[in-house]
């Protein structure tokens, strides 16, 4: 079974508008992180926000902020006020207990529209 | 300019090459992974060195071959690859487990292509 599951493979938004990524994951261990990154055509993973499962409250950072559902096991990414620069891919990661592996979805390409 | 630098950024090899991809980081971390991005297919992760011993080699075809001289260096040696090892390859950097809130930082990747 995949540990992260990314069902937008593709995603349109309007400049300035909001967007919401979604992203599952599936997990027992009942401390981990998660974590989203954005890829641009560059090719650099920039990482954007995270979220500890025992944090009590959504995680955010400047425009992006975790819709944390714990019991869902979702932790959607919103951007808000898109800009052009925001389309890239996004990938949602997750990370178990002390493990150095993180686990990737397959991403969501963002394409803001002027 | 990214704390993590990858060379070459685009590298074209034949089947018989042998080629390596370095990494580069000096933000003191102390843990450093190599993955694999293929299109349509979560990243991969390859191998993982944390105070330059190898902790992890998930099931990596041996033509690939890591190598960590120091906390600061990864490189990725190749040889006779196939065309479907054909990707993007990534480096990352980490403290060690400690600091679990920060992920990775990435390098910008290794455009690899077989022919």
């Amino acid at each position: 079974a995949q540990k992260i599951t990314q069902t937008q493979p593709g995603m349109f938004v309007q400049e300035k508008e909001a967007v919401t990524l979604d992203c599952t994951y599936d997990t027992s261990d009942p401390s981990y992180g998660l974590f989203w990154y954005k890829q641009p055509s560059s090719g650099e993973m920039i990482f954007l926000i995270y979220q500890g499962s025992y944090d009590q409250q959504n995680a955010t950072e400047g425009r992006y902020s975790l819709n944390f559902q714990k019991a869902r096991k979702s932790a959607n990414l919103v951007i808000s006020a898109s800009q052009l620069g925001d389309s890239a891919m996004y990938f949602c990661a997750m990370r178990e207990g002390t493990g150095n592996q993180f686990y990737f979805g397959t991403g969501t390409s963002l394409t803001v529209i002027p | 300019e990214t704390g993590v630098t990858q060379t070459p950024r685009h590298l074209v090899m034949g089947m018989t090459n042998k080629k390596s991809l370095k990494c580069e980081q000096h933000l003191g971390h102390n843990a450093m992974y190599w993955y694999k991005q293929s299109a349509k297919k979560p990243l991969e992760l390859m191998f993982v060195y944390s105070l330059e011993e190898r902790v992890e080699n998930n099931s990596v075809p041996s033509r690939f071959s890591p190598e960590c001289p120091n906390s600061s260096h990864l490189f990725l040696h190749l040889h006779t690859l196939q065309p479907e090892d054909s990707a993007l390859y990534l480096c990352a950097s980490s403290q060690e487990v400690v600091q679990r809130r920060y992920g990775y930082t990435f390098g910008s990747g290794t455009r690899l292509t077989v022919v």
